[in-house]
């Protein structure tokens, strides 16, 4: 089983609304990433979490939270996003953090900002 | 950081012709690197990954790519597109150039969209 899932497909959120996304793996994988996709625009990279410690934080403001409650969830937590946040967000897996690992991803989050 | 430079954003073809999809990279160490495909409104789905050993790799659904350390270039081929085909193509590729440490996470090209035409 090679899938990553994710909740909800479509998300529609005010500026002052919380909400949150949820992603999960069953693969045992001990690596998890989020990314950002803009329209026709390439995935960028967020946060990683390995082995349920967050290692990187690409420079994401705050108003985005990531969580990893266990080894197979990854949560992002959103609150008072701007509508230059609307995009599709994807999370990812891999068996480590390594470079040599390939990332599965899910079929990913589109949500608009209102 | 790593980087890989894909040439051409759209690249169209006839349904039978060879797909040929270009990327570039750039590193000072040996790169691992990775084609991923993505349908409209989805996911990405890995096709091949290069890390070390045998420079042309096969991968899903009829694709392969050869890695040219020379050229410092790692193109996707099909020898025959099918209508299926029609999707963006990202390279890709492991960077851990990113702050923290510890993990790494994937730099993409700019991605190419590739048509088939009947």
């Amino acid at each position: 089983d090679t899938e990553v899932t994710q909740t909800p497909k479509h998300l529609v959120m005010g500026m002052t609304n919380k909400k949150s996304l949820k992603c999960e793996q069953h693969m045992g994988h001990r690596a998890m990433y989020w990314y950002k996709q803009k329209a026709k625009k390439p995935p960028e990279l967020m946060f990683v979490y390995s082995y349920e410690k967050l290692s990187i934080n690409e420079s994401v403001p705050s108003r985005f939270s990531p969580e990893c409650p266990n080894s197979s969830l990854l949560n992002l937590h959103l609150h008072a996003l701007q509508p230059e946040d609307s995009a599709l967000y994807l999370c990812a897996s891999s068996q480590e953090g390594g470079l040599i690992y390939e990332q599965y991803f899910g079929p990913g989050t589109r949500l608009t900002v209102t | 950081a790593q980087s890989v430079t894909q040439l051409g954003s759209h690249v169209s073809v006839s349904e039978g012709a060879l797909v040929l999809l270009r990327c570039n990279y750039s590193s000072s160490v040996p790169p691992y690197l990775f084609w991923y495909v993505q349908y409209p409104n989805q996911g990405l789905q890995l096709l091949l990954k290069y890390t070390t050993g045998a420079t042309l790799v096969k991968g899903i659904n009829g694709f392969e790519a050869e890695f040219k350390k020379s050229e410092t270039s790692f193109h996707l081929t099909k020898p025959s597109a099918h209508m299926s085909d029609a999707a963006e193509y990202f390279c890709a590729v492991s960077d851990s150039a990113y702050s923290g440490g510890g993990a790494d996470g994937l730099t993409f090209g700019k991605g190419t969209h590739l048509i088939i035409q009947p």
